[in-house]
């Protein structure tokens, strides 16, 4: 297992278009998270999975965002219509069932530019 | 709400000294977990070192080791015999009761040569 994989590691979108991006977990985490980091921050939480079932939301998850964990296993984030604003780096981190106090495991990010 | 606060926004030390990063926060739990994450420049998140709240002993993770002041709740980080590869941005963390991680702003270090 190669850890927590994000794609694409780079977007570049026009204000208005919708984006997707994909997170997965490292394969025995049942807990998988999004966080979002703009510059000059520490990462922002998002939204939080237990297997396919989505527990948390912050509420800076607009009824623009939308995240689904299907399966369990892997993650997408949409954002729908786009706003320069939602310019950030989009993290995405998982853990397993136990010793959740020893952390997360985070990917490399999503940096989304909206033009 | 919890607030993780920390005061240094870029820190410099020299190549084989000591640096101490400081960090407090802001709760009314009383169990609660503490994390240093280590952020290298474009490179993915990597932790450091975790302080359970009800252990009074220091963490230590060889170079790196926690001051841990609850009641004044402080959460500093020392790096000893500073590394090259130390240079990064370093984030303080807290965790309570939810799974969510509260972050603070970083702070950006350099190692100089």
């Amino acid at each position: 297992d190669t850890g927590v994989s994000q794609d694409p590691r780079h977007k570049i979108t026009k204000r208005g278009q919708n984006v997707t991006f994909r997170c997965d977990p490292i394969s025995e985490h049942n807990r998988l998270y999004w966080y979002r980091q703009t510059l000059g921050q520490g990462p922002e939480f998002l939204t939080y999975f237990q297997n396919e079932a989505q527990l948390e939301k912050s509420r800076l998850l607009s009824d623009r965002f939308s995240a689904e964990r299907p399966k369990g296993s892997f993650s997408t984030l949409e954002i729908q219509r786009t706003e320069q604003g939602d310019s950030a780096m989009y993290l995405c981190a998982s853990s397993p069932a136990k010793k959740i106090n020893y952390g997360y495991t985070f990917g490399s990010g999503t940096r989304l530019t909206v033009v | 709400a919890q607030t993780v606060t920390q005061s240094q926004p870029e820190m410099s030390v020299q190549e084989a000294e000591t640096v101490t990063l400081s960090c407090t926060y802001d709760t009314s739990e009383n169990n609660y977990y503490l994390f240093w994450y280590k952020q290298p420049p474009s490179r993915q998140m990597i932790l450091v070192i975790r302080q359970e709240a009800y252990k009074q002993q220091n963490a230590t993770e060889n170079r790196f080791s926690v001051n841990f002041q609850k009641a004044a709740k402080s959460f500093s980080l020392k790096i000893s015999d500073s590394q090259l590869g130390d240079t990064a941005m370093y984030f303080c963390a807290f965790r309570a009761g939810s799974y969510q991680l509260t972050f603070g702003k970083g702070t950006k270090l350099s190692v100089i040569p």
